[in-house]
Formats: structure tokens, sequence, C-alpha cells
């Protein structure tokens, strides 16, 4: 079965800092994956998918950037972060398969102060 | 764009009643899914719906699709203390296997015993 590895779980940042958060998968080839936020009592918000090596698309516009350097490695960087940044980011997973419900990793909450 | 509105985003119930999340899209959906997050948790899956008027059920949990497919119901009989958490529905428009997922803000389920 697939496994989503997303660390660190939570991290403390100050304004202008860089971020790097990343997302490894385990247990399956070729997967779709996503950067979710999810800011405090608020829905989620879709950052960033990719449906392979190198091939980002981006939702929202913002400071931030994603990357997917390998098939199972998905990347989420800031160069500075702003206090907004603060929330739960959530990588997901989907197979190849279009429609397949999301799969999510344990998330890391991240406090921009 | 796509418009996925949750209401209540709060509800409050003693152990035993029931509890309904309803689901109001602003565009008609090729399919519907629904994820439980427990607090201080990550959004997992529940189930997913996909024809017109489909009802679904798992022990106590029913789920509605709306005939012109955008709308969407949860209802949870008998609460329990193990169902606390926030519901969420996520609509997906266009084309079945598109990748846009747009959630709902959820509703944040609490059980009194």
């Amino acid at each position: 079965s697939q496994t989503i590895h997303q660390w660190p779980a939570t991290l403390v940042q100050p304004v202008g800092s860089p971020l790097s958060l990343e997302c490894t998968v385990e247990g399956t080839s070729n997967p779709n994956l996503y950067w979710y936020r999810q800011a405090a009592g608020r829905g989620l918000q879709l950052l960033f998918y990719s449906v392979g090596i190198g091939q980002i698309s981006s939702e929202v516009p913002q400071n931030l950037s994603a990357s997917r350097p390998q098939d199972r490695q998905f990347i989420l960087s800031s160069k500075k972060l702003l206090l907004s940044d603060s929330g739960f980011y959530l990588c997901a997973i989907t197979p190849r398969a279009r429609g397949s419900p999301l799969h999510f990793g344990n998330g890391t909450r991240l406090t921009v102060t | 764009g796509q418009q996925v509105m949750q209401i209540p985003q709060y509800q409050h119930v003693q152990e035993g009643e029931d509890f309904t999340t309803y689901c109001n899209s602003s565009t008609t959906l090729s399919n519907i899914q629904w994820y439980k997050q427990r607090p201080g948790g990550h959004p997992v899956f529940l189930i997913q719906l996909v024809k017109s008027g489909e009802v679904k059920k798992q022990k106590r949990l029913t789920f509605q699709f709306g005939e012109a497919k955008k709308n969407s119901s949860l209802h949870i009989t008998a609460t329990q203390t193990t169902d606390v958490g926030t519901y969420f529905c996520a609509g997906r428009a266009g084309e079945a296997g598109s990748y846009q997922l747009t959630f709902g803000k959820g509703t944040k389920l609490s059980v009194i015993p």
C-alpha cells in the first residue's frame, strides 16, 4: 500500500526566512502529487499539483513554489516567508487513474512569526 | 470559478442525536467526495458519489448526491464521540478525470457525551 512521508510535523519560522517542505511517496509509481494548505478554521486550498517529474501546475499565485525532482518526491519552497503563509500544509497523492480520491500525508503545521 | 458551499460551519450535538451536513456547488459536478478530518489529523477519504440521485451507506453514515448533481449531504445517525471531527465535501467539475477538486470549508462536529 502507498505511504506518504511528510516532515517536519511542526515548524516555526521567522518572517522573511526560507522554507523547504519535502514529501516522499512509497508503494506507488507515477502518482499525481498535490500540495494543499489549510488555514486555521478554513477549508483546503490547492496550491500545486504535478502529473510527472518536472511538471508543476500552480493554482494560486503566491510566494510559494513547488518542484518534483523525482517521481515520488514533491517539494514546497519559499524564498521569503510571510505571516500569511502560516497554516497546515498537506501533501496528497492520487494514483494515475483519473478521478481517484486523495490520500493525504500527516501534514506540516507551519507558524510564521 | 467553481464554488462549493458547505453548511453548517459548526454543529454541536448530544451523543445519540443525528447530524447532517450539506454541500452545494455553483456548477454541476461530475462527482463528489467526502472526507473526515479528526482533530489534529489529516483528511481521510470516506466515499465518492458519481451518479445522479446516488445514495450510499457506511454503517451509520448515509451519503446522498442530488438529482442535479449540484448538491450532496452526509447524515450520521445516532452520533458517537468517535464521530467528532470536521467533515469536508469536495466536488469535481468538468470531465470526471479533471485534477481540480474544490473543497467546501467543512462542518466541524462536536459530540457531547
